[in-house]
C-alpha cells in the first residue's frame, strides 16, 4: 500500500518550543522524503528533504530525522516561532517510469503561540 | 515572476456549469501536475503531464474532469457539469525534469460550486 501516515493532525506549541511531526511509510521503493510547508491561501512550498542514505538533515531550525529500519521520519522545528504557524505535509517519492510519484501525508496544522 | 502561476485565483460557479482552470508552469519545467485539496485535507493527485502527454491520469475522479497541455507549457484543467463536491482548491505544480524531485506549486484556484 502506497501510504504515508502523518501525525499529529494538529499541534500547538509555545514560542521557543520544539515542534515535532512524525510520518511513517510502508513502501521500501520510496527514495526521497520531502517536507512541504503551506501557509493559508498559498500553495505548498518545499521546506527540507532527505534521502534514505542519511539519518539526519538540518537546515537552520528545521531538522529531518530518518529511521530507515522503522520506516519513519520526522520533522523537528527548533525554537518555534509564530511565523512557523502553517500546515506541514510530509511526502514520499519513488520513480515511476518517467515520473516521480509523490505520495502525501494528510498534513499537520501547527500553531505557535506568542 | 519565475514561479508557477494559476488563474483565476477564485472561481464561483453554479452547479452544472463548466469551468476551466489555467496553469502556467515555471519556464523549462517539463513535468506538470494537478492536485485537488479539499478544506483541511491533504493533496489529492489528479493528473501528471510530461511534455504535452499525460502518462498518468489515474487521479481524475470522473469523466467530467479533463486536462490538456499545449506547447509543453500552459495547462488547462476542465471540469464539466460541476457538482458541489467539486468545490476545493485546485493546485498546479511543475518539476524541472526526470532527475529533479522538487515540485513547485502555484497558489491554487479556489473553486466554489453553488
Amino acid at each position: 500500500q502506497q501510504q504515508v501516515k502523518q501525525s499529529p493532525q494538529s499541534l500547538i506549541v509555545q514560542k521557543g518550543g520544539i515542534s515535532i511531526i512524525n510520518c511513517a511509510y510502508e513502501n521500501t521503493a520510496f527514495d526521497y522524503f520531502p517536507w512541504y510547508q503551506q501557509f493559508p491561501g498559498k500553495g505548498p512550498a518545499l521546506l527540507i528533504a532527505i534521502r534514505p542514505d542519511v539519518s539526519e538533515k538540518k537546515e537552520g531550525r528545521f531538522t529531518i530525522s530518518f529511521n530507515k529500519s522503522a520506516k519513519q521520519f520526522s520533522l523537528h522545528i527548533m525554537d518555534s516561532q509564530p511565523g512557523d504557524s502553517a500546515t506541514y505535509f510530509c511526502a514520499a517519492s519513488f520513480p515511476a517510469g518517467n515520473n516521480r510519484k509523490l505520495i502525501w501525508g494528510l498534513g499537520t496544522s501547527l500553531a505557535v503561540n506568542p | 515572476g519565475a514561479g508557477v502561476s494559476q488563474s483565476p485565483s477564485n472561481k464561483v460557479t453554479e452547479k452544472g456549469k463548466d469551468v476551466e482552470l489555467r496553469c502556467d508552469p515555471i519556464s523549462g519545467h517539463t513535468a506538470l501536475y494537478w492536485y485537488r485539496q479539499s478544506l483541511g485535507q491533504g493533496l489529492e493527485f489528479l493528473i501528471y503531464f510530461q511534455g504535452n502527454s499525460a502518462p498518468d491520469k489515474s487521479g481524475l475522479p470522473s469523466d467530467r474532469f479533463s486536462a490538456e497541455r499545449t506547447g509543453g507549457s500552459v495547462s488547462t484543467l476542465t471540469i464539466q457539469r460541476t457538482q458541489q463536491e467539486d468545490s476545493a482548491v485546485y493546485l498546479c505544480a511543475s518539476r524541472l525534469g526526470r532527475s529533479q524531485e522538487t515540485q513547485y506549486f502555484g497558489p491554487g484556484t479556489r473553486l466554489l460550486v453553488l
